[in-house]
């Protein structure tokens, strides 16, 4: 069964310092890749995707993945963080022909100012 | 521009009670998926429809119930309520020919007391 690990459960950062959050899949075939943010009470937005092509994706708010094929990754990074970006972050997966989405079990990222 | 609506967006019941969730799509989706998220955990995939027929179906209860309509909304029947059964439920919806740009509603937090 198709599975993704989250090798961070909370991460607490100063502002302007860099962020990766480690993302891991379970999956030999063709995958799409996901995050998603969620904002404290709000619902799930996605920060990007990644299907194909370039292995390095851009997504909202300055946020990149890098999809590592060899290493079943696709970490999250941002170069500088904000006290916004304080929220709780999800990998997510869909594989095998089905569109249904697979998370992570989240990290939830502190920003102090 | 219009997003994916739910309602309620809280609810309360009892156990052994029954709910009803709706899901309003974004306009011109046609697929719509249901996920459970429980306290401090990731959304699990539950159930899927494209063109009112059912899609794919993960870990939903046989208590469980949904459809999806000719309007496209869909609702999520919940009978014989359990302590368990507490948790945000999303909804989220797509083109059946971009499937993995799903967007999400804000959910229906159900408490069952």
């Amino acid at each position: 069964a198709q599975s993704v690990s989250q090798h961070n459960h909370h991460v607490i950062l100063s502002e302007a310092a860099s962020l990766e959050l480690g993302c891991n899949y379970s999956y030999g075939g063709t995958v799409n890749l996901f995050w998603y943010v969620q904002y404290p009470g709000q619902h799930l937005q996605l920060l990007l995707k990644y299907f194909s092509g370039d292995p390095l994706v851009k997504g909202i708010k300055g946020f990149e993945a890098e999809f590592i094929k060899s290493k079943f990754s696709f970490n999250l990074r941002k170069p500088s963080v904000q006290w916004s970006d304080t929220a709780e972050y999800f990998c997510a997966v869909s594989a095998g022909g089905y569109n249904k989405l697979i998370f992570g079990a989240g990290t939830r990222l502190a920003v102090h100012p | 521009a219009a997003g994916v609506i739910q309602s309620p967006r809280h609810l309360i019941k009892e156990k052994r009670e029954t709910a009803t969730l709706k899901c309003y799509p974004i306009p011109r989706h046609d697929t719509v998926y249901w996920y459970q998220q429980g306290p401090g955990q990731d959304p699990q995939f539950l159930i899927s429809f494209y063109e009112k027929m059912q899609s794919d179906k993960g870990s939903i209860p046989d208590r469980f119930s949904a459809q999806q309509f000719s309007d496209y909304h869909s609702e999520l029947n919940m009978s014989s309520l359990e302590l368990g059964d507490s948790a945000l439920y999303f909804c989220a919806s797509s083109l059946e020919r971009t499937p993995y740009e799903q967007y999400f509603g804000p959910g229906t937090r159900l408490t069952v007391t």
